[in-house]
């Protein structure tokens, strides 16, 4: 079984803070990743995407990747209230034939910054 | 670029209807996905086209579920003699190309209640 895990939450940082959002995969041979922001009600907004190991930066959000770990994270740097949301790790994965990539989703963490 | 765009937003029916829904895709994009979402959970994978062919249906997806995208372009997911625990978001998602640096962009959803 092909898994995306990810801490459920909540996860609850001040304003300002720095938040760190983890998720680890289970296929070796996953390439992409991403990190999506789901607000409640609505549909997952892509906000990060990362291919290589290293850091990824944009703005106030950084994603790290370890491949060797089969690890990946999120932070983001001065949390605003705004940021309050549900983060979904989402890791591109062999479908059940072998033959085609196909996106699979962790359960999410949600994340509270208290003004 | 108009976005993937889903109709109906909202679908309450009583158990035992048949309710259709349609997920119109980012032009050019010749992927798209079905997800279900339930409260506190990660969006579930149902099944997923490249161009008119469906490459994969979950094993989640009972015979009551089926979905099409005749041209390529357009799809739509039937769901037949609907059960209560059915009621969930049901997400669409479209990328372009296939590979492992695909990325998906999701539509706004349909939220269907079965009373």
């Amino acid at each position: 079984q092909k898994e995306v895990e990810q801490n459920s939450g909540p996860l609850s940082v001040p304003e300002g803070a720095i938040a760190s959002l983890n998720c680890t995969y289970s296929d070796r041979g996953s390439q992409s990743f991403f990190w999506y922001r789901q607000y409640s009600g609505k549909s997952p907004e892509l906000i990060m995407f990362i291919y290589s190991n290293g850091d990824k930066e944009d703005g106030r959000f950084t994603a790290q990747l370890n491949k060797a770990s089969q690890y990946v994270s999120l932070l983001i740097r001065d949390s605003q209230p705004s940021d309050s949301a549900t983060y979904l790790c989402a890791v591109n994965m062999f479908d059940s034939g072998g033959s085609n990539y196909k996106l699979t989703f962790g359960k999410g963490t949600l994340l509270t910054v208290n003004p | 670029d108009t976005g993937v765009s889903q109709n109906p937003r909202h679908k309450i029916t009583k158990r035992g209807q048949n309710v259709t829904f349609r997920c119109d895709p980012i032009s050019e994009h010749n992927r798209l996905y079905w997800y279900r979402q339930t409260l506190g959970q990660g969006p579930e994978f149902l099944t997923y086209f490249q161009n008119e062919a469906q490459l994969e249906k979950s094993r989640l997806l009972s015979d009551r579920f089926s979905a099409e995208r005749p041209k390529g372009s357009f799809s739509t997911l039937e769901i037949q003699r609907t059960e209560q625990g059915d009621s969930a978001m049901y997400l669409c998602a479209s990328s372009f190309i296939g590979g492992p640096q695909e990325t998906q962009y999701f539509g706004p959803g349909t939220r269907l209640l079965v009373l």
